[in-house]
């Protein structure tokens, strides 16, 4: 079983469309999680931090249930600048390494 | 262009052969790792450095491996006796811890290996 699990897709959705990812996790201990997209034959960069108490970021919303060991982000009112891989990620510790999901690939259309 | 640069960043190299790539992390980062990535999969850890101090390896790395940052600056990843299972994107990420800061690792453009 893969410590980090994510739906691969694709996801096809219009523009303007909401789109929801999800992804488990496996170890209990982990302790920073966080959204990461990565372009097409590009590095990935941090789209955002994931904390217990939920957080949002302009059209990008991110939640965290530590007891079910889920996590998921939320795309309102989808562009086509969207279109990525969106790669689910944990840490055990603050400055340890990254664990990631596969990715979840999204293509927005006009 | 003050991010995180890799070098090369395409490498074709023949099977049995050794590679070296190099990774320049974020002036004043302290945290240096390597990643690689194969079509369709995330990014898998390989290994850590904290200063010089190499402090986490990933059962990934065989012995054919090795990875060094001798000043706690640049760091170089050597491949020897490169085998077709090593084709892959080689991710590099820095980060720094700075008080309150998230610890937040940036990634380099990557090293694309194929091995024929």
């Amino acid at each position: 079983r893969k410590e980090v699990e994510q739906d691969p897709g694709p996801f096809n959705v219009p523009e303007g469309a909401t789109v929801a990812f999800n992804c488990t996790y496996s170890n209990s201990a982990s302790q920073s999680f966080f959204w990461y997209r990565q372009d097409c034959r590009k590095e990935p960069k941090l789209l955002m931090s994931v904390y217990s108490s939920g957080n949002e970021d302009g059209r990008f919303t991110a939640q965290l249930n530590r007891a079910s060991q889920y996590i998921s982000l939320l795309i309102r009112d989808s562009k086509l600048s969207d279109s990525a891989t969106y790669l689910c990620v944990v840490s055990y510790n603050q400055g340890g390494k990254l664990i990631f999901g596969q990715g979840t690939e999204l293509s927005v259309k006009p | 262009d003050t991010g995180v640069s890799q070098d090369p960043r395409h490498k074709i190299t023949k099977r049995g052969q050794n590679v070296t790539f190099r990774c320049d992390p974020i002036s004043e980062h302290n945290r240096l790792y390597w990643y690689r990535q194969t079509l369709g999969q995330g990014p898998e850890f390989l290994t850590y450095f904290q200063n010089e101090a190499q402090l986490e390896k990933s059962r990934l790395l065989s012995d054919r491996f090795s990875a060094e940052r001798p000043k706690g600056s640049f760091s170089t990843l050597e491949i020897q006796r490169t085998e077709q299972g090593d084709s892959a994107m080689y991710l590099c990420a820095s980060s720094g811890h700075r008080d309150w800061l998230i610890d937040t690792q940036y990634f380099g453009p990557g090293t694309r290996l194929t091995v024929l």
